[in-house]
């Protein structure tokens, strides 16, 4: 099973309109990273979370991590064609077994915005 | 711009062929990844360099071949690749893999098509 769970898998709104994008992990997390990724370019750092009930913002996205340090949602206010995109979560790989300064990703979730 | 320059942006090669994928850091980083990208699959990694010795092979066949000849430039050399290979390829960088909050910070890849 995946780590690192991300929900949906891919999203169409209208412009103007809210939407929420989640990650959920298998284990508790000690960092959750959030990038996006324009089609066939590379991964743009959003915001880490690492505290339990953390929220940042920046622009319109804002990230939480809830309490329990599983899950982390991802919220767009007045969504604009700008934010089309596929936004990938990451954690750190020795959460889940891994080496020690790696990373591991979910699959992404795909935005598309209709003007 | 995120600092981590990847050339060339797109590669076309046949089976038979040998080439190499470049990547430059400009952040001051110590640590540099190379990870594949498939569609429909998380984030591959497969060689990580930290203070440039290499720290991380995953399993990658060896007609794979990374070189990293100061912590600022990463090559990955190709060759007798398979269609399989087709990819985007992407490079990463971090401060330093023991640091607590690990951001990386990717280029913009290289989209490689084995024919």
């Amino acid at each position: 099973s995946q780590e690192l769970e991300q929900s949906p898998q891919s999203l169409i709104v209208q412009e103007g309109k809210n939407l929420t994008i989640n990650c959920t992990s298998s284990k508790t997390l000690y960092g959750l990273y959030w990038y996006k990724q324009k089609y066939g370019e590379g991964l743009i750092f959003l915001m880490m979370l690492q505290k339990g009930g953390e929220e940042k913002s920046h622009e319109k996205i804002t990230a939480k991590l809830d309490e329990k340090k599983q899950q982390s949602s991802l919220h767009i206010t007045a969504s604009q064609p700008s934010h089309a995109g596929t936004y990938l979560c990451g954690a750190d790989a020795w959460v889940y077994g891994g080496s020690q300064g790696n990373l591991i990703f979910g699959k992404g979730t795909k935005l598309s915005v209709k003007p | 711009e995120t600092g981590v320059t990847q050339t060339p942006r797109h590669l076309v090669m046949g089976m038979t062929n040998k080439k190499s994928l470049k990547c430059e850091q400009h952040l001051g980083h110590n640590a540099m990844y190379w990870y594949k990208q498939s569609a429909k699959k998380p984030l591959e990694l497969m060689f990580v360099y930290s203070l440039e010795e290499r720290v991380e092979n995953n399993s990658v066949p060896s007609r794979f071949s990374p070189e990293c000849p100061n912590s600022s430039h990463l090559f990955l050399h190709l060759h007798t690749l398979q269609p399989e290979d087709s990819a985007l390829y992407l490079c990463a960088s971090s401060r330093s893999r023991g640091l607590a909050k690990n951001i990386q910070y990717f280029g913009a890849g290289t989209r490689l098509s084995v024919l």
